[in-house]
C-alpha cells in the first residue's frame, strides 16, 4: 500500500517568510511525528500527534514553529518568519499508534528539503 | 537520557565479506532498539527491531541484528554484502521518558561496499 508522503519534496524560501510542511501518513495511522534531520545527523524529534491531539510538543525548537493535524490525519508543520538556521530534512513518520503496542514501528516518508536563503 | 551511539562514521567492506555495524545503547530499564536504512534521496527505511525474546532478530533486505544485553550492544549485520548495501544506517531507540512515544537516533554510519 501506499506509504507516508510528504510535499513539497523540496522548498527553498528567503529567511523572514514563513513555510507550510505537508504529511499524509498511512492510512490507519493514528500516531503521527515530525522529526528534523541536520546534515550528518540523525533526525531529531519535534512533535507528536496521537489522532488530532498533540501528546508531545517537547522537541519544537520556539515558537515560530507549530504543527496541527485537525482531523487526525494530514499534518502541517508550520515555520514562521524563517531563519537560515532552520534549513534542514523534514522528516515525517506514522505507526499504529496504541494498537501497535511497545512494538509500534514508525514509518517514514522522504522528508521535505528546505532551504532558507 | 535514552540514547544510543554509533562509534563509526563510515565501515567499509567488501562485496561478498560479512558486514557488521556497530550501536551501543544507554537506557534505563528494557530498551526497545531498532535499525532504519537512508538511500541517497529516499526516506528512512525500517529494516529491524528488538523488543524482547530472542537476541538475534531477522529484518529486511538479509539484515539481522544480535541484542547483547551485558555489552549494551545491537549491532548490525549481514553475513555476505551487496555493493546495493551502500547507504547510511541509524541506530535508534524508544524514548521510554515520553511514553515510548519518540525515536532517539544515533548519527550514523556510512556504509561503503566496494565491488
Amino acid at each position: 500500500g501506499a506509504g507516508v508522503s510528504q510535499s513539497p519534496r523540496y522548498k527553498v524560501t528567503k529567511r523572514g517568510q514563513d513555510v507550510a510542511l505537508r504529511c499524509d501518513p498511512i492510512s490507519g495511522h493514528v500516531s503521527l511525528y515530525w522529526y528534523r534531520q541536520a546534515l550528518g545527523q540523525g533526525p531529531e524529534f519535534l512533535t507528536y500527534f496521537n489522532y488530532e491531539a498533540q501528546q508531545d510538543k517537547s522537541g519544537l525548537p520556539n515558537d515560530r514553529f507549530s504543527a496541527e493535524r485537525p482531523e487526525g490525519s494530514i499534518s502541517t508543520l508550520t515555520i514562521q518568519r524563517t531563519e537560515q538556521r532552520d534549513s534542514a530534512m523534514y522528516r515525517c513518520a506514522s505507526s499504529l499508534g496504541v494498537a501497535g503496542g511497545v512494538t509500534d514501528t514508525q514509518y517514514f516518508g522522504p522528508g521535505t528539503r528546505l532551504t532558507v536563503l | 537520557a535514552q540514547s544510543v551511539a554509533q562509534p563509526e562514521d563510515q565501515v567499509n567492506v567488501a562485496e561478498g565479506n560479512p558486514l557488521t555495524v556497530k550501536c551501543t545503547y544507554s537506557v534505563s530499564g528494557n530498551p526497545y532498539l531498532f535499525w532504519y536504512v537512508q538511500y541517497p534521496n529516499r526516506g528512512l527505511q525500517f529494516l529491524l527491531k528488538y523488543i524482547t525474546g530472542d537476541n538475534l532478530v531477522k529484518g529486511s533486505y538479509g539484515f539481522e541484528a544480535e541484542f547483547n544485553k551485558s555489552q549494551t550492544s545491537f549491532h548490525l549485520k549481514k553475513p555476505s554484502a551487496l555493493v546495493s548495501d551502500s547507504a547510511l544506517y541509524f541506530c535508534a531507540v524508544r524514548d521510554k521518558n515520553t511514553g515510548f512515544q519518540k525515536l532517539v537516533f544515533g548519527t550514523g554510519t556510512r556504509l561503503l561496499v566496494s565491488p
